[in-house]
């Protein structure tokens, strides 16, 4: 399968700061990519869907502001939480699926603190 | 969208035992169902999928049946083991570039 990496892998900032997350896709062509979050005890909740070169599709209730996704290549997609507060505290995961392919495959996830 | 109902939320079982999990979807047009296992802290995993053209599919310990006119499908997993256990979610997408939905998980504890 494919080697996906996240970074960073925990994360604390402050309310009002922003805070970027990287996923790379390292030997595998990442035409999309999913960002999940999921709270504690609770099932990933997909946030948006990016597909390499578009803009991210979001989904219900996501604030496209507030997390921007940029997927500019292949192999990298990033997350930006912009004026964070304590309740986007989560785990956030990303996964990638290249054309054709019905797998995905998942980062190890990003732990987001905001305190 | 696609709903995806998993029960139970949890299930004990002793060691040597079987342990099933089911889940219904809504979307008719939904035809890849995977299962993903989950410890804490780390990332999911994927331990069996089915097509739905498909009506059965087996991996040593761990089956999974697919009902397409009930839309319900199931994990099976014989002779557990303690480390089988984890958080268990099962989930459906239209394929392609369509996305996952997954179902809310089960938790799976295995008594030695």
């Amino acid at each position: 399968g494919a080697v996906v990496s996240q970074h960073p892998s925990w994360v604390i900032c402050k309310s009002g700061t922003s805070v970027k997350i990287e996923c790379r896709s390292l030997d595998f062509q990442a035409t999309t990519m999913f960002w999940y979050r999921q709270f504690p005890k609770q099932s990933l909740m997909l946030m948006a869907t990016s597909n390499e070169g578009s803009k991210a599709t979001y989904e219900q209730g996501v604030e496209k502001d507030k997390f921007l996704i940029n997927h500019a290549s292949l192999t990298l997609s990033t997350l930006t939480v912009t004026s964070a507060h304590p309740e986007d505290s989560s785990f956030y995961i990303c996964s990638v699926r290249t054309t054709g392919s019905y797998e995905q495959y998942f980062g190890p996830g990003t732990r987001l603190t905001v305190t | 969208g696609e709903n995806v109902e998993q029960h139970p939320s949890t299930l004990s079982v002793q060691e040597g035992d079987s342990a099933v999990i089911k889940c219904t979807y809504s979307d008719s047009a939904s035809n890849y169902f995977p299962w993903y296992k989950q410890e804490l802290g780390k990332r999911p995993q994927l331990i069996i999928d089915i097509r739905s053209n498909v009506g059965e599919k087996k991996d040593q310990r761990i089956a999974v049946t697919l009902n397409k006119t009930a839309k319900h499908f199931s994990l099976h997993i014989t002779e557990t083991q303690p480390e089988d256990s984890a958080v268990y979610f099962c989930a459906a997408s239209r394929g392609g570039y369509q996305k996952v939905t997954f179902g809310t998980g089960t938790k799976l504890q295995v008594i030695p």
